[in-house]
């Protein structure tokens, strides 16, 4: 049963524009939510995060956002570069242990 | 920067067969944790080991084991492959007690069971 969800696998965006990734999980004693980079070979890599006691985080052009009643949250990426193209995961976690919950993925394509 | 070190890249085997996937965790990183992706599929916990012992367990099958060294380097064991085992296998580092925003991941070991 799948607990994070990715229901788009992939989006294409052009250059300068903003991208939005969705992720809904099912899960409510998921507490801590993480977006994870994954290029081509490469393991994933640590993007931003959010603790559910906020409900937005702002680094730079990546700003996630929160909807604890809706169980949503979406990475917005803006502007937009090529350079982003990659496999964005999300995942979650219980204050319970480390283990993370991780969605499918979505590909993201940024055109120039 | 040292990271999170995975042997071998890409794995192929017979069904029936063993397989023994290594990881080296980054220095002074005390937990080891291992992850499958399916194709197509979100990568699943396995199992971790926090300073030699089993910390937690997710969905890894009785067909597989894993232990992790006194150098903290970590083998994922799988016996009797089935052809639904081929997936990439991640492993992933930290340090107890920091983030899991300090958590980094190796880049995958590719099974193949033909």
């Amino acid at each position: 049963d799948q607990q994070v969800k990715q229901n788009s696998p992939s989006l294409s965006v052009q250059e300068g524009r903003i991208s939005i990734l969705n992720c809904d999980y099912t899960n409510s004693m998921f507490d801590y939510f993480l977006w994870y980079k994954k290029y081509p070979a490469e393991g994933p890599t640590f993007l931003i995060s959010i603790s559910s006691i906020k409900d937005k985080n702002e680094d730079g052009r990546f700003t996630v956002f929160l909807n604890k009643s809706a169980k949503h949250l979406s990475l917005h990426i803006v502007p937009s570069q090529p350079g982003d193209s990659a496999v964005y995961f999300c995942a979650a976690s219980s204050n319970s242990g480390y283990a993370l919950n991780f969605g499918k993925g979505t590909s993201l394509l940024v055109t120039p | 920067a040292a990271g999170v070190i995975q042997s071998p890249r890409h794995l192929i085997k017979e069904k029936r067969e063993t397989a023994t996937l290594k990881c080296y965790p980054i220095p002074r990183h005390d937990t080891v944790y291992w992850y499958q992706q399916g194709p197509g599929q979100d990568p699943q916990f396995l199992i971790s080991f926090y300073e030699k012992m089993q910390s937690d367990k997710g969905s890894i099958p009785d067909r597989f084991s894993a232990q992790q060294f006194s150098d903290y380097h970590s083998e994922l064991n799988m016996s009797s492959l089935e052809l639904g085992d081929s997936a990439l296998y991640f492993c992933a580092s930290s340090s107890s007690g920091q983030s899991l925003e300090k958590l980094f991941f190796g880049s995958g070991t590719q099974l193949s069971v033909l």
